[in-house]
């Protein structure tokens, strides 16, 4: 079965870190760039970043860059989300995603992680 | 950045009726453009990429069509399970990837 599995969702301080994760199964990861999209309660759908299927190219959204960081392991067939500087702004659950490079459509996805940045 | 709208925002319908959402962009993304189903507390299901090619075991009520910065999505002989909010997403190589704001079909 094709399936992606998010963690290390949580609770954390304004200014805080939390390290997200992805494990992926059912597919060859290492063929695959990979995504993070988030959702913040009740709104709509935002890109975060991007990584190809090496980890040598690394695309944020603007409102990330320099505090965000994407990385992966296909020996261990994970994605990961290091988060710094964690903004109220940045509450969310995060998917991680495959990303086709024939469509730039995003066809698999987690079930999500929640992160909530609150005092 | 290119910014994306959709209309309505908010829809009601019928089992059986037909829906056309409707997704705008800024600039021109060609077909680059895609639609997604999400459910609540579920993630997003992709339904339609490149403008109008119906992602594998996607009911073929689901349809899309338009290119440049107009696009929509049909549904035929709206089901049950078609009553969710639906999302469009451009790609650039410039700007990266936007969603729309979303669309939600409710049953009237």
């Amino acid at each position: 079965e094709v399936q992606l599995v998010e963690s290390g969702g949580g609770l954390v301080q304004p200014g805080g870190s939390l390290r997200l994760s992805c494990a992926a199964s059912g597919f060859t990861f290492s063929n695959n760039w990979m995504s993070w999209v988030r959702q913040a309660p009740g709104k709509g759908l935002q890109w975060v970043a991007n990584i190809k299927q090496d980890g040598s190219e690394k695309y944020y959204v603007e409102s990330v860059k320099g505090r965000f960081s994407i990385s992966r392991d296909n020996a261990k067939n994970s994605l990961y989300l290091e988060m710094n500087s964690l903004r109220d702004e940045d509450t969310a659950v995060y998917y991680c995603a495959t990303m086709s490079t024939s469509s730039y459509g995003f066809d698999i996805w987690g079930q999500g992680t929640m992160v909530t940045v609150s005092p | 950045d290119i910014q994306m709208t959709q209309s309505p925002s908010t829809l009601s319908a019928s089992v059986g009726d037909t829906v056309i959402i409707t997704c705008r962009a800024s600039q021109s993304v060609k077909t680059w453009l895609a639609w997604y189903q999400q459910r609540p507390g579920k993630a997003p299901k992709l339904l339609i990429y490149k403008a109008s090619t119906l992602e594998s075991g996607v009911p073929s009520r689901f349809s899309g069509s338009g290119s440049g910065t107009e696009f929509t999505l049909t549904i035929s002989s709206l089901q049950p399970d078609d009553f969710a909010t639906y999302y469009c997403q451009q790609y650039n190589s410039y700007s990266g990837f936007t969603f729309g704001p979303g669309t939600r079909v409710d049953i009237k």
